[in-house]
C-alpha cells in the first residue's frame, strides 16, 4: 500500500537551533518527493523536489536529503527563525502516475524566541 | 491570475444547507485537484481532473459531494446537505500537465453548525 509517514507529528525548538523532520514513504514505483511548507491558514508551498537519482536538495536554509534505498527522507532545518513556525508536508509520486499524490500527515514545527 | 484563488475564504452554513466552493486556478494549468484537510490531519485526495478527460472521483467520500470543472478552468466543489464533519479546510491544487509540482489555494475554511 502506498503511504507517507512522517515523524514527529510536533516539534518545538528554540530561535537559531537546527532541525531535523523524517519522512517513510512506501510509493513503489517511485518517481520524486517533494517537501512542502504549510503555514497557519495558507496553502502548501514547494521547498524542494528530489527525484529518485537525487540525494540531497537544498533551497536557502532548508536542505532535503533522500535515500531511495530505505525510501526515507530528511528536511533539515539550519538556524531556525521564527518565521520558520509551520506544517511541513512530505509528498511522494509515484512513478506510474505522475497524476497522484501521496501526502503524508506533516511535521508541526513551532519555534520559539 | 498569478496564483491559485478559493472564495470564500471562510464559509459558516448550517447544517443540511448546501454549499458551493470555488477554485481559479493559475491560467494554463491543465490540472486541478480538490483536497481535504481536517484539523491536525494530512490532505485528503478529493477529485481530479485533467484536460478534457474524465474526473477522477475515487476520493469523493460521499453522493453528497460533487465537483464541476467549467470550460477547463474554474471548478466548483458542492456539497449537498452539509454535516458537521463536513467541517474542515478544503485546498485547491492546480498544475501544467509537464511538472508534478502542484500549488494551491490558501484553502476555503468550511464550519457546519
Amino acid at each position: 500500500k502506498n503511504q507517507v509517514e512522517q515523524s514527529p507529528q510536533s516539534l518545538i525548538i528554540l530561535e537559531g537551533k537546527n532541525c531535523t523532520l523524517q519522512c517513510n514513504y512506501t510509493v513503489s514505483p517511485f518517481s520524486n518527493l517533494r517537501w512542502y511548507k504549510q503555514d497557519t491558514g495558507r496553502g502548501p508551498v514547494s521547498l524542494t523536489i528530489m527525484t529518485f537519482s537525487e540525494n540531497t536538495k537544498s533551497n536557502g536554509r532548508y536542505t532535503a536529503t533522500l535515500d531511495a534505498d530505505t525510501k526515507q527522507s530528511s528536511l533539515h532545518i539550519t538556524a531556525s527563525q521564527l518565521s520558520d513556525s509551520a506544517s511541513y508536508i512530505c509528498v511522494a509520486t509515484p512513478g506510474d502516475n505522475f497524476n497522484k499524490f501521496y501526502f503524508g500527515s506533516g511535521t508541526k514545527l513551532n519555534v520559539k524566541p | 491570475g498569478a496564483g491559485v484563488s478559493q472564495s470564500p475564504s471562510n464559509k459558516v452554513t448550517e447544517k443540511g444547507k448546501d454549499v458551493e466552493l470555488r477554485c481559479d486556478p493559475i491560467s494554463g494549468h491543465t490540472a486541478l485537484y480538490w483536497y481535504r484537510q481536517s484539523l491536525g490531519q494530512g490532505l485528503e485526495f478529493l477529485i481530479y481532473f485533467q484536460g478534457n478527460s474524465a474526473p477522477d472521483k475515487s476520493g469523493l467520500p460521499s453522493d453528497r459531494f460533487s465537483a464541476e470543472r467549467t470550460g477547463g478552468s474554474v471548478s466548483t466543489l458542492t456539497i449537498q446537505r452539509t454535516q458537521q464533519e463536513d467541517s474542515a479546510v478544503y485546498l485547491c491544487a492546480s498544475r501544467t500537465q509537464e511538472n508534478t509540482e502542484a500549488f494551491f489555494g490558501q484553502g476555503t475554511r468550511l464550519t457546519v453548525v
